[in-house]
């Protein structure tokens, strides 16, 4: 069955430092894959959307790979603030189907 | 603009009972879209509405619930009967059109069953 691997444990760096999560997936080949950002009692906001034909992509602080060769992505937040420190989702999406189906997220945590 | 609104907040009822979730969209979208997280583990589809079509459903658990959206715009989702396994965070999101726009979640309903 389709599985998403995303480290559910939380991830610490200081503040001014480069936080990397991963994103690793099996059994299906995503056309596409989203990555969304999640504050304690709120929904998911959409962050970045990368296809299978892209390698990278990059977004103000914000830079995304997607490898379909390992089936894995990876987001990159350089220049990390406080204000980062939130759940990142990682949802890779099957091209024709509306429903986004998300990884169980990692916590990251900024220190100053 | 106004994003997407879920009510109530946090519902607390007893098993067997019963509960509506609502769900007010962007307005213009015609996708709305219902998920569920349950304690620890992803957030999970339910179904999609194209207007007031169910256009998948394949995520609802069981007959218990049931989704709504008359007139394409607003929707509920019941729970009837609600039971245990039920509690969790329902969100709500919209999206303009197909393919892979981005969707718009709403904060979510946090149900507990007790």
């Amino acid at each position: 069955s389709q599985k998403i691997e995303q480290n559910s444990e939380a991830l610490n760096i200081q503040e001014g430092k480069t936080a990397t999560l991963t994103c690793n997936y099996t059994n299906y080949s995503p056309a596409y894959l989203q990555w969304y950002r999640q504050d304690p009692g709120r929904g998911p906001v959409f962050l970045l959307l990368i296809r299978e034909n892209e390698k990278e992509k990059r977004k103000e602080r914000l830079k995304v790979t997607f490898d379909t060769t390992l089936k894995q992505s990876l987001f990159h937040i350089t220049a990390s603030q406080p204000a980062d420190s939130a759940t990142y989702l990682c949802a890779p999406n099957s091209g024709g189907y509306q429903k986004v189906t998300f990884g169980i997220g990692t916590k990251l945590q900024v220190i100053p | 603009e106004a994003g997407v609104t879920q009510f109530p907040s946090h519902s607390v009822i007893e098993k067997g009972q019963t509960v509506t979730l609502r769900c007010d969209p962007i307005s213009g979208h015609d996708n709305l879209y219902w998920y569920r997280r349950v304690m620890g583990k992803e957030i999970k589809f339910l179904l999609h509405f194209v207007k007031e079509s169910k256009q998948d459903e394949s995520g609802m658990p069981n007959n218990r619930f049931l989704a709504e959206r008359t007139g394409g715009t607003y929707s509920t989702l019941k729970v009837q009967p609600a039971e245990l396994e039920d509690s969790g965070v329902y969100f709500c999101a919209s999206s303009y059109g197909q393919g892979p726009y981005e969707q718009y979640f709403g904060p979510g309903t946090r149900l507990t069953v007790t």
